[in-house]
């Protein structure tokens, strides 16, 4: 069965500065790997996702990540964080096949600071 | 496309009584629903599977009697909490695959379950 790590629970970044989310992942096969956004009380929006091909996926709001099979990470990364993006990341892994469900990470949030 | 219309989006009850939730597709066909569980501040955990026409699958530590997953037509899947208590409130989200040959999730909006 697939499963997936956030190391991070909480990170707090300035306003303006870089931003990295990892995230690890475990499946036996070639993962479709997914990163959402959760602002409170909200439901989830897709950022990015990555089936097959360059390894370097661009999503919405600038932001990016890059599948390293050889890490089994799918990290997120931004190069300027707005103070809007304060919310809950998740990254989810599906299976390339079936009609199967999205396994979840627990999630990092993101404090934004001036 | 591919939209998942999710109802209601909060809703407040007494303990002992019961509420559906109610997913639809509302321009594809979902043959299959997941349905997730989420409590504050932690992440989303599948709670069950429901395919058209046959019986839900639910994860282990599921209670399959106290919520009942019915998924009668190809755009409708219901989640109903019976018997509800204040440890079952939490945020309940559906989800699909997208039709056709996208790969990827659609997700409803979310209902907020509150327990008094």
């Amino acid at each position: 069965a697939q499963s997936v790590t956030q190391p991070d629970i909480h990170i707090t970044v300035s306003e303006g500065a870089s931003l990295e989310l990892r995230c690890n992942y475990s499946y036996g096969a070639t993962p479709y790997l997914f990163w959402y956004v959760q602002s409170p009380g909200q439901g989830l929006q897709l950022l990015l996702k990555y089936f097959s091909g360059d390894t370097l996926v661009q999503g919405i709001k600038g932001f990016e990540a890059e599948f390293k099979r050889s890490q089994s990470s799918f990290n997120l990364r931004k190069p300027s964080v707005h103070w809007s993006d304060a919310a809950e990341y998740f990254c989810a892994v599906g299976r390339n096949s079936g009609n199967t469900p999205l396994v979840f990470g627990k999630g990092t949030r993101l404090s934004v600071i001036a | 496309g591919a939209v998942v219309s999710q109802h209601p989006s909060w809703v407040i009850c007494k303990s002992g009584t019961s509420v559906k939730i109610e997913c639809r597709s509302l321009d594809f066909q979902a043959t299959t629903m997941f349905w997730y569980r989420q409590f504050p501040k932690q992440s989303l955990m599948l709670m069950a599977t429901s395919n058209e026409g046959s019986k839900a699958t639910y994860e282990q530590g599921v209670e399959k009697d106290k919520f009942l997953i019915n998924h009668a037509s190809l755009t409708l899947s219901t989640l109903t909490v019976t018997s509800a208590h204040p440890e079952d409130s939490s945020f309940y989200i559906c989800s699909a695959r997208l039709p056709g040959g996208h790969y990827g999730y659609t997700f409803g909006s979310g209902t907020r379950l509150t327990v008094v």
